[in-house]
């Protein structure tokens, strides 16, 4: 049981590169979420989806955009990296539209140079 | 403006020893309370989910008790081992008009040693 996958692991940066980092869940999970850890900080929700073709803002979208063609992915995309983006990024799923326990992947920690 | 507290920051403690976690929280409207173990490098992972109307509710040797009314919420781990040195997560859930969504604490970080 895979859960949720997160790839890539580790990526650098350097400033005004563009990438995706990509979350996929085999859970037929509608609710699918991106949020970003940073040292002193609790997690801080980017962008969310309660279902394909349905995504929101959370509480720090700037710089970043999502979609979600299909129930099972949910990537995020850096337009212009810079480097207030460096941190941890989880990518989490739960059903019930969020209500319930949220499955999380194992992260991706980016550094933009 | 809805927030999670934790204290304390950090703890070190014998294997072995008990050892008791704190969350405060001023969030609304309250959905559910939630704790995550993160060990490093890793993601969140829950150990327990507790709503408006439980008291406690435990997961093996961790125990979280909810006391609505104050807005106050403990973790208790029993006979700690080596392996739950870990930062530990306290998580509000508050509903919005299309889901719910989570207010994080900033965790304590939890040494065990021999």
């Amino acid at each position: 049981n895979a859960g949720v996958t997160q790839t890539p692991k580790f990526q650098v940066l350097k400033t005004g590169q563009s990438m995706t980092l990509q979350c996929a869940q085999d859970m037929n999970h509608e609710y699918m979420s991106w949020y970003r850890q940073d040292p002193g900080m609790g997690l801080r929700l980017i962008h969310y989806s309660v279902g394909a073709g349905i995504t929101d803002q959370g509480e720090v979208p700037n710089g970043y955009n999502v979609s979600r063609s299909t129930t099972e992915d949910f990537p995020l995309r850096l337009l212009s990296a810079a480097p207030s983006q460096t941190s941890v990024y989880f990518c989490a799923s739960s059903p019930d539209r969020g209500r319930t326990e949220a499955f999380f992947g194992q992260g991706t920690r980016l550094t933009v140079v | 403006k809805n927030q999670v507290e934790q204290s304390p920051q950090s703890l070190i403690i014998l294997e072995g020893k008990n050892c008791t976690l704190q969350c405060n929280y001023t969030v609304s409207p309250f959905s559910n309370l939630r704790w995550y173990k993160q060990d490093t490098g890793r993601g969140p992972v829950s150990l327990t989910i507790m709503t408006f109307s439980e008291n406690t509710k435990s997961n093996g040797r961790y125990t979280a008790t909810l006391d609505a009314d104050t807005k106050q919420s403990s973790l208790h781990i029993t006979a700690s081992q080596l392996s739950d040195s870990a930062s530990y997560i306290c998580v509000v859930s508050f509903r919005t008009g299309t889901a719910s969504k989570l207010t994080f604490g900033t965790g304590t970080r939890l040494q065990v040693t021999l």
